[in-house]
């Protein structure tokens, strides 16, 4: 079952603002990924999160996490149109399932020129 | 590094007939490997894990006698849907775990490939 969910589904933006994406999940985890995915193409990982962490940087790139809320956000800051894609969040899970990743069900990011 | 190529990238088929996609790593060894589903505009569902030189472990719900996976290196996975119907359409990706792992983290992804079920 879908261990993610990302809000929003989609996102439409100017180029040069900013764009935030949240990802709730529902049970423990070690770590938080995210990844971006353009039309009919393979997925790009763009930064990993650890439970034991609150935030991560990357370039243009912030994430957040919350474990006591179970949620995440991705800011991507002064959007790109080359940064229009898809973006999920995805998580490896204490315990039995520790070796496979669950992924949100993603938001369409649309960035304007 | 950590390169994980899929082949063919597109393949149409008609009903009944059964088609094998390749996954492959080019540059390192691969504990497991794992094979994904996505239909338009969702996201990816995990269908089965592969190990090499041992049996699948499917996820709830997929058929193994249709989707049938070996793993018989360390660097290939190969994807068999058999007697493709139309509903089998769909965008697959695999994924790799580099050697040591498995850590669920370090997954590295392929392109994907296109079934069109004709």
């Amino acid at each position: 079952s879908q261990q993610g969910e990302e809000d929003p589904q989609a996102l439409s933006i100017q180029e040069g603002e900013n764009a935030t994406m949240n990802c709730s999940y529902k049970t423990s985890i070690n770590n938080l990924q995210w990844y971006r995915q353009n039309s009919g193409r393979g997925l790009v990982h763009l930064i990993l999160i650890r439970s034991n962490e609150r935030e991560k940087h990357s370039g243009r790139l912030r994430v957040t996490l919350d474990t006591s809320k179970k949620s995440s956000s991705l800011l991507i800051t002064a959007s790109r149109a080359a940064d229009t894609a898809s973006y999920f969040c995805a998580t490896d899970g204490v315990g039995g399932s520790n070796y496979k990743l669950t992924f949100g069900k993603g938001t369409l990011l649309t960035v304007n020129p | 590094g950590a390169v994980v190529s899929q082949h063919p990238s597109r393949v149409i088929c008609k009903s009944g007939t059964s088609v094998k996609i390749e996954c492959r790593s080019l540059d390192f060894q691969a504990t497991t490997m794992f094979w994904y589903r996505q239909f338009p505009k969702q996201s990816l569902m995990l269908m089965a894990t592969s190990n090499e030189g041992s049996k699948a472990t499917y996820e709830q719900g997929v058929e193994k006698d249709k989707f049938l996976i070996n793993h018989a290196s360390l660097t290939l996975s190969t994807l068999t849907v058999t007697s493709a119907h139309p509903e089998d359409s769909s965008f697959y990706i695999c994924s790799a775990n580099r050697l040591p792992g498995p850590a669920a983290y370090e997954q590295y992804f392929g392109p994907g490939t296109r079934l069109t079920v004709t």
